[in-house]
């Protein structure tokens, strides 16, 4: 297992504007993800982070909206940009311990986004 | 499209009776499949897993059914305790087929557990 911390753990930000989210996790780690969760929806991948690379999107979220960085095998950012109350969520990381090999990911405390 | 449906938003269930989630799928090429627990303020904490080549796994208070012709899979927490009261979400991912960890999951559904 892994234990994963985000910052911030909430904010309230304005429309228009940029929050950056970090995720730390305690051992190195070769997939970071990072999922939404809407009100009262499930969760969703927004993109896999790879170490080196670029991010790989899900279908409906793109590099602009979410940059996403990945400097090493413990640490990721996410980035929300140009925000508007539609982005209001709460916004997760995962880590996947296993090399890829049972797909458990395990995930961090989330971070609660809130937008006027 | 949901391809993996939590059909029940929430489930009551008293101390010591057995508590039974289910979750439905839609892709055949979903190999693998997890139940996470959900505590509010928190992220969700894996619970338990089984691959499709299997149609058991038991761990603990905590086994997992899976019916591959009715594209079906269960939770079962027998005691439930109260600390069992969570929200529960299903999830599944095509591992051999995409080889990448993409994880997709239903809509959760609310367990309490009454004294």
């Amino acid at each position: 297992s892994a234990v994963i911390s985000q910052k911030p753990s909430r904010d309230i930000c304005q429309r228009g504007t940029s929050l950056t989210i970090q995720c730390q996790v305690d051992s190195q780690v070769t997939m970071m993800f990072w999922y939404r969760q809407q009100p009262g929806q499930s969760l969703t991948l927004i993109a896999t982070a790879n170490q080196g690379s670029e991010a790989t999107y899900e279908s409906g979220f793109v590099i602009d909206k979410f940059p996403i960085s990945r400097p090493n095998l413990t640490f990721s950012t996410l980035t929300v940009s140009n925000m508007s109350p539609e982005d209001s969520s709460i916004y997760l990381c995962s880590a996947d311990t296993s090399g890829g090999l049972l797909d458990t990911q395990y995930f961090g405390p989330g971070t609660r986004l809130t937008v006027l | 499209d949901q391809q993996v449906k939590q059909n029940s938003p929430s489930l009551s269930v008293q101390e010591g009776r057995i508590s039974i989630l289910n979750c439905d799928y839609t892709n055949s090429m979903f190999d693998y499949f997890l139940w996470y627990k959900k505590y509010p303020a928190e992220g969700p904490t894996f619970l338990i897993s089984i691959s499709s080549i299997k149609d058991k796994n038991e761990d603990g208070r905590f086994t997992v059914f899976l019916n591959k012709s009715a594209k079906h899979l269960s939770l079962h927490i027998v005691p439930s305790q109260p600390g069992d009261s969570a929200v529960y979400f299903c999830a599944a991912s095509a591992l051999r087929i995409q080889g990448a960890q993409k994880l997709v999951f239903g809509q959760g559904t609310r367990l309490t557990i009454n004294p």
